[in-house]
Order: structure tokens, then C-alpha cells, then sequence
């Protein structure tokens, strides 16, 4: 049962535009969400993250927002660059240190 | 500072067989993690490993078994290979275990069961 839910495989965003990743849980004990970026032959990076007890995360071109009573997340990249294509996941926490991914979003920026 | 890293970075077995990986976190890190990547279900947790103790797993069979030594380094080990098992396994490394810790990951083991 997939607790943690990209519904779109794949998006394509001109160069300079905005980019609007989602993401969409079930489990109402995640306390800790985040966002990992991960290229081609490479493992994910950590690119941001937000707890529960915020609705807004903002780290210069990304900004995380948290629903929690729709149980939604999503990642806004601004201006999307070329560099930011890349496969998305989501992911969530509980207490331990287990994270959920969601199925990931492929972006593409096209110049 | 070294990033993690696992070793072999591509292998091919037979139904059957069985496989070992291993995973070197950076240094100074004690928690393990193992996740399996396929297409159709994105990353999913196998097990965490802390101070040689599996502290956490997923929900996948009991073929498949890790373990954690001394000096951090962890191997998982998959028995009784079966086609679905080709998958992409990335290990992550953290400070501590527990939420909240940053988890790095290393660019994974492909796996092709043929």
C-alpha cells in the first residue's frame, strides 16, 4: 500500500517558469516531509524539508507547502533552470528513521 | 569528505542465486539504511541499521537480511534470487539514527536477476 503518492510521472516546465511538484500521503503520523532530487546513475540528494507544525518552507528558488487536512504537499521551483531536471521524490517520516517515498516526478526544463 | 558508497555498482545473477552488497557510509556516520527503487514502486524502505542493530524494518521477505559491522560498514544480503528482485538498492547513511537526521545516499547497486 503505497502511503506516499506522486500521481504525475513526468512534467515538462519552459525555462524560467514555475515548477509545481505533488504530493499526496495517507498517514496521518508523518511529522516530517521532505524532497529529494536525483539525477541519472546517482543515488537522491536532499534538496528541502518541512515539519508538521509548518505549512511553509522556503530555500531561494524552492518553497515546500504543507496541507495537512488535505494531506498535501507540493514543491514549487522558481525560475525552473535546465539543472533542475531531474527526477523528484517525495518522501515522509515518522519517529523512526524509515523514510516513505512516493513514486517520483520526472521534470523537464526545457530551455 | 567521502560520500557513501556501495560496491558493485552493477551485477547479474540467476534465479536462485543468492547476492551480497555492501554499503560504506562517510565516515563518522552510524545509521545504515537499505531501500530497494523500482519503476513502478519508487523507493521502498528495507532496513536500518545502528550500532551493529537492526533498529527498523520493512516489509519485504525474510530473504532478505543485512547486517551491520563494527566500523559502520553494512551489507545486505538477498537469498533465493527471483526475477522481481532487479531492482536499483541505494544505501543511506546518517549521524544518528531516528527522524529529523539527514539521510545521504550513495548511487546504488543495480541489480539484473535473469
Amino acid at each position: 500500500d503505497q502511503q506516499v503518492k506522486q500521481n504525475s510521472p513526468s512534467l515538462s516546465v519552459q525555462e524560467g517558469r514555475i515548477s509545481i511538484l505533488n504530493c499526496d500521503y495517507t498517514n496521518s503520523m508523518f511529522d516530517y516531509f521532505l524532497w529529494y532530487k536525483k539525477y541519472p546513475a546517482e543515488g537522491p540528494t536532499f534538496l528541502i524539508s518541512i515539519s508538521s507544525i509548518k505549512d511553509k518552507n522556503e530555500d531561494g528558488r524552492f518553497t515546500v507547502f504543507l496541507n495537512k487536512s488535505a494531506k498535501h504537499l507540493s514543491l514549487h521551483i522558481v525560475p525552473s533552470q535546465p539543472g533542475d531536471s531531474a527526477v523528484y521524490f517525495c518522501a515522509a517520516q515518522t519517529g523512526a528513521n524509515n523514510l516513505f517515498f512516493g513514486t517520483g516526478t520526472r521534470l523537464t526544463v526545457i530551455p | 569528505k567521502a560520500g557513501v558508497t556501495q560496491t558493485p555498482r552493477y551485477l547479474i545473477k540467476t534465479r536462485g542465486q543468492q547476492v551480497t552488497l555492501s554499503c560504506s557510509p562517510i565516515s563518522g556516520h552510524r545509521s545504515v539504511s537499505w531501500y530497494q527503487q523500482t519503476p513502478g514502486q519508487g523507493l521502498q524502505f528495507l532496513f536500518e541499521y545502528f550500532s551493529e542493530t537492526q533498529r527498523n524494518k520493512g516489509n519485504f521477505p525474510g530473504r532478505f537480511s543485512g547486517r551491520q559491522f563494527s566500523n559502520s560498514r553494512s551489507e545486505m544480503n538477498v537469498s533465493t534470487l527471483e526475477l522481481g528482485d532487479s531492482a536499483l538498492y541505494l544505501c543511506a547513511s546518517s549521524l544518528q539514527a531516528g527522524s529529523y537526521n539527514e539521510q545521504f545516499f550513495g548511487p546504488g547497486t543495480r541489480l539484473t536477476v535473469l
